[in-house]
Parts: C-alpha cells; structure tokens; sequence
C-alpha cells in the first residue's frame, strides 16, 4: 500500500526552528515528485514547493522561496519541510502530496500525508 | 499566477439531491484540472483528475467537466459521508487551488 505518514503535531515559539517529516512507503520514492501544501483558515490551500527526491531538486512557490527549505532522504523515504526562524502566521496545517505519475513533474497529486499541525505562539 | 475562484462558498443540501458546483480559471488551462475531498483531520482525496476522469476508487456519482477557464464537479445523489470541503487545483502551470465549497447538511 502506497502511504506517506507525516510527523506530530508541533508547538514552537516565535524564532524557533523546526523540521517536519514525510515518511513514504509502497513505491520507489526517487521517482515521484513530492509537494508540501500548507493550509489555513483564511487562505485555504498553497502549493510550497515540490522536490524530486531522486535528484534533491527543490522548486519553491515565490510566496514561500527563502521562507522554508524542503529536502529528501533517499536512504530512508523521508522528505522533510524546514524553517529556520518561525513566525506566528507559520501557523498552519501541513501535507505533503505525491505527484500522481511517475517522473512526471506537472500533474495532479494522488496520495496525500495525514497532515502536520504547526503552531507557533508565544 | 493562475487564480481559481469557485462558487458557491458554502452550499447546504440533503442526503440524495444532486449538487454541482464550479470553478472558473483566470487564463485558459485546457483541462488540467482537478478536485479533491477535505474532511477534518483525515488526508485530502484526490477525486478527479484532467477535469473529468475519475480516480480509481472514487464513487461514480461523481463527475467533472470543462476545459478552459470553467469547470464543475458534480455528485449525482449526496451520500452522508460527501459532506465536506471541495477544492479544484490547476497544474497547467505550477499549482494553485480554489478557495473551496463547503457541502453542508440542509
């Protein structure tokens, strides 16, 4: 079974960092491209970014470039959304989301993480 | 950036009405389009993908149309457990998505 399970819920303070993680299982994870997708309340659902972990190649929506960094952990499935300074509008639900086809970057995604819950308050 | 506005924001129903909603693309994406199913704290479902095929495993009492700026999805008979949130998401170029239509319970 094709699965991404992402890490728990995280409470940070303001200037924190922090790194969550997509675990994937039942397929080569080098051959599909990952996106991470944050939704809020008031802006419903923003494409981040997206990676091929085969390559470790990241692209960044510009309303998140220079915001997060997103990487891949091809020994052991995982790719991994990360902040070096939280803010207080980081505060969000997060998913990571498999590309559907295979080595195919522009195309719906098809198997979704359970999401991670960031909040970020003082 | 492409921007998706759906309509209606909020749509109340009942258990066996057909429903539709759509969603209008600010630039022609031909049919690279597709809907997905939000529940509270479950992973979003990818429904339909290229505007009208169907996920496998999806209920065929959905369907989607279009092409171009204006697309819509609809549910033939509204089952109890279709009440939720749905977004449309374009990938003709990079990714965006919808602000969403609520189904609720009439």
């Amino acid at each position: 079974e094709v699965q991404l399970v992402q890490s728990g819920a995280e409470v940070k303070k303001p200037g924190e960092s922090l790194k969550i993680s997509c675990e994937v299982s039942g397929y080569s994870f080098p051959k599909y491209w990952i996106a991470w997708v944050r939704q809020t309340s008031g802006k419903g659902l923003e494409w981040m970014g997206i990676i091929y972990p085969g390559d470790s190649n990241p692209r960044y929506s510009p309303s998140f470039r220079g915001q997060v960094t997103i990487s891949a952990d091809t020994s052991i499935n995982t790719a991994y959304l990360q902040w070096s300074s939280l803010k207080a509008s980081d505060t969000a639900m997060y998913f990571c989301a498999r590309v559907s086809t295979k080595e195919t970057l522009w195309d719906a995604f098809n198997i979704w993480g359970q999401g991670t819950m960031v909040t970020v308050s003082s | 950036d492409i921007k998706l506005t759906q309509s209606p924001s909020t749509l109340s129903a009942s258990v066996g009405d057909r429903v539709s909603f759509t969603c209008r693309a600010s630039q022609r994406i031909d049919t690279w389009l597709a809907w997905y199913q939000l529940k509270p704290g479950k992973a979003p479902k990818l429904l339909i993908y290229k505007a009208s095929a169907l996920e496998s495993g999806v209920p065929s009492r959905f369907s989607g149309s279009g092409s171009g700026t204006e697309f819509t999805l609809s549910i033939s008979s509204l089952q109890p457990d279709d009440f939720a949130t749905y977004y449309c998401q374009q990938y003709y170029t990079s990714w965006t998505f919808g602000q969403g239509t609520r189904v609720e319970i009439k």
